[in-house]
């Protein structure tokens, strides 16, 4: 089974720019995830789709960032402008759905590490 | 006050020695705990989750909860050196979504 891909593995550009990840979940996983991970932190989720649909989006910097899941399998995370904060490693990650009490174990792509000079 | 809390380290033990990682959590209404491990330049793997006290035994990894403390660790024990990676304690509540801590850095020297 082929797992989480994403692309590119590493971008690098200059602040202001704007830069879009892809992400293409495993097969028949209903969940994705976009994270954010700092150097030296833990990943943070910044939006979470069922389907096509967002479930959260809480901590996603709407005025800049932006993310869609067309036809409920691949998404696209955008940011536009970017900042030098943003320079991070943007991990994507899928799930077969989270029903009931029970946690549907995520699993992560290689991630895509910006950096914004 | 950071929702999970864990040592940044680094941690050095010996090989075949025990490490022991821990973690704190501030929502009292977590339910699912799970222990994450990240090689340096790859993403998170899952190896263990608990969702009841008391102690959860997988291999050479057991993972203990106490939800009273609010304290979740795990114990590795017969360190390799091929277990050198950062640990990440990860907490979910009734969202369901998996909060991180920022990880410890864990050294087993040869």
């Amino acid at each position: 089974e082929a797992g989480v891909a994403q692309s590119p593995r590493y971008k690098i550009i200059e602040k202001r720019q704007s830069v879009a990840f892809w992400c293409n979940p495993i097969s028949g996983h209903a969940t994705l995830y976009w994270y954010q991970q700092i150097l030296g932190q833990g990943p943070k989720l910044l939006i979470q789709f069922q389907n096509n649909g967002v479930v959260d989006d809480s901590q996603l910097p709407k005025d800049r960032f932006s993310a869609e899941r067309l036809k409920g399998v691949d998404s696209t995370l955008k940011i536009q402008p970017a900042k030098l904060e943003d320079s991070a490693v943007y991990l994507c990650a899928s799930s077969t759905g989270t029903s009931g009490f029970f946690y549907n174990e995520q699993f992560f792509g290689p991630g895509t590490r910006l950096t914004v000079l | 006050q950071k929702e999970v809390e864990q040592n940044s380290g680094p941690l050095s033990v010996p090989e075949g020695a025990i490490a022991s990682l821990n973690c704190t959590y501030s929502d009292r209404g977590s339910q699912s705990f799970f222990w994450y491990r990240q090689y340096s330049g790859k993403s998170p793997e899952l190896i263990m989750f608990i969702y009841s006290n008391g102690d959860k035994e997988d291999g050479r990894f057991t993972a203990q909860l106490n939800k009273a403390s609010q304290y979740v660790s795990l114990l590795i024990r017969d360190s390799q050196p091929s277990d050198s990676a950062t640990y990440l304690c990860a907490v979910t509540g009734s969202a369901r979504q998996l909060t991180f801590g920022s990880g410890t850095q864990l050294t087993v020297l040869p």
